[in-house]
This record gives structure tokens, C-alpha cells and sequence, in this order.
């Protein structure tokens, strides 16, 4: 079964530094992977989505995400935090040619620091 | 384009009693989900519906079932809500080519008592 796992619950950066949110998947056929963003109390918004085109993959906000076979990873990054990137946030998987089931990870709550 | 809606937005039940979370889309969509969102464990599938008239189980469907009314609506019904019930129900519409973004509804809380 697929599976995704973000590590870190919580990740605190300050404000103008790097962000890095990690994804690893478990698939040996490389999945369609997704990156969603959750602001308090709303529902999730699509950041950015891996289908097989590019490898680095450039989403909403100033976000990218890298897709790299060899490490199954899918780490979202952005050079510089913004305050109203403080949020949570998804990483998720479909299998590829199977149903259109979105297996989430647990999620990282990202906190700016001024 | 309102996207995806549900009703209502924060529901009180009782353990026993009984409802139905509403979910609406106007994107056209085939595909149509419900999740459920608890802390630390992400977004879970419930049921999904690939089609008007076909709907199928998720990761947790028990204590669920869904109507797939029309291509728009989709309709998540607790029949005897237990208090492991309360959550965060979300209801998402897609595509139905694998790599199409899933769109979501603002959500809806759920405190069974």
C-alpha cells in the first residue's frame, strides 16, 4: 500500500529564512505526489503536484518541491519565510493507473518567528 | 464559482443520534471524496464516488454511508454517531485522471458528545 511519511510535526523557522518540509514516499513505481497548504480553520489549497514532467517543481507562494527517485523524496522549499506562510502543511500520493485515492501524510505545522 | 461548499459548517450531536453532512461542487467534476481530519493523523479517506450512480469505501468507511445524488451533490450520513466520529469532515471533487488536483471544501465540525 502507499504510503507517506513527513517527518516533523512542527517545524519553526524564522522569518526570512529557508524553509524546508520533508516528504518521503514508499512506492516502487513513482507515485503522483502533491504538496497541499492548510490555513486555520479553512480547507486545503493545492500548492504544487508532481506528474512526471519536471523534476523540480515550481508551486504557489514561492514554493518548489524536488522530486528525486533515488532518495523517494518530495521536500518542499522556499529561500525566504513570510509570516503568512505559518500554516499546515500536506505532502500526498495517488497511485499511478489506480483509483484516485489521495493517502495523506500527517502533516507539518510550520511556525514563523518574527 | 462558489468551488466546493458543505453544510453545515460545525455540528453538536449526541452519541446515537443521527445526520447528514451535505457537499455540493460546481467545477463539473466526475470524482467526488469525504475525509476525515484528526490531529496527527492527516486527511483520511472515507468515500469517494467516481462517477454519478458508483461510490466506493475508503480507508475508513465503518459507521458511514454516502449518496451520490447527482454529479453535483455527494452526502456523507452518520447513522448512529459515536463520539470516535468527532472530526473534521472534509468533501473534495476532482477530475478523474489521477494526476488532477482534488479541490476542497471549507470543512465541517463534528463534536459527538
Amino acid at each position: 500500500a502507499q504510503s507517506v511519511t513527513q517527518l516533523g510535526s512542527h517545524v519553526s523557522v524564522s522569518e526570512g529564512a529557508l524553509v524546508l518540509l520533508r516528504c518521503n514516499y514508499s512506492s516502487s513505481v513513482p507515485p503522483y505526489l502533491f504538496w497541499y497548504v492548510q490555513y486555520p480553520n479553512q480547507g486545503l489549497q493545492l500548492l504544487l503536484k508532481y506528474t512526471s514532467a519536471a523534476t523540480l517543481v515550481k508551486g504557489i507562494n514561492g514554493f518548489e518541491a524536488e522530486f528525486k527517485k533515488s532518495e523517494t523524496s518530495f521536500h518542499l522549499t522556499k529561500p525566504s519565510a513570510h509570516m503568512s506562510d505559518a500554516a499546515e502543511y500536506f505532502c500526498a500520493v495517488i497511485k499511478r493507473g489506480g483509483a484516485q485515492k489521495l493517502v495523506f501524510g500527517q502533516g507539518t505545522r510550520l511556525t514563523i518567528n518574527p | 464559482n462558489a468551488g466546493v461548499t458543505q453544510t453545515p459548517k460545525f455540528q453538536v450531536l449526541k452519541t446515537g443520534q443521527s445526520m447528514t453532512l451535505q457537499c455540493a461542487q460546481d467545477m463539473n467534476h466526475n470524482s467526488m471524496y469525504w475525509y476525515r481530519q484528526d490531529p496527527g493523523m492527516g486527511l483520511r479517506l472515507i468515500y469517494y464516488s467516481a462517477s454519478e450512480g458508483t461510490t466506493d469505501k475508503g480507508e475508513v468507511p465503518n459507521g458511514y454511508n454516502v449518496s451520490r445524488l447527482n454529479k453535483r451533490e455527494f452526502s456523507l450520513r452518520l447513522e448512529s454517531a459515536a463520539p470516535s466520529q468527532t472530526s473534521v469532515y472534509f468533501c473534495a471533487s476532482s477530475g478523474n485522471r489521477g494526476q488532477e488536483t482534488q479541490y476542497f471544501g471549507p470543512g465541517t465540525r463534528l463534536l459527538v458528545l
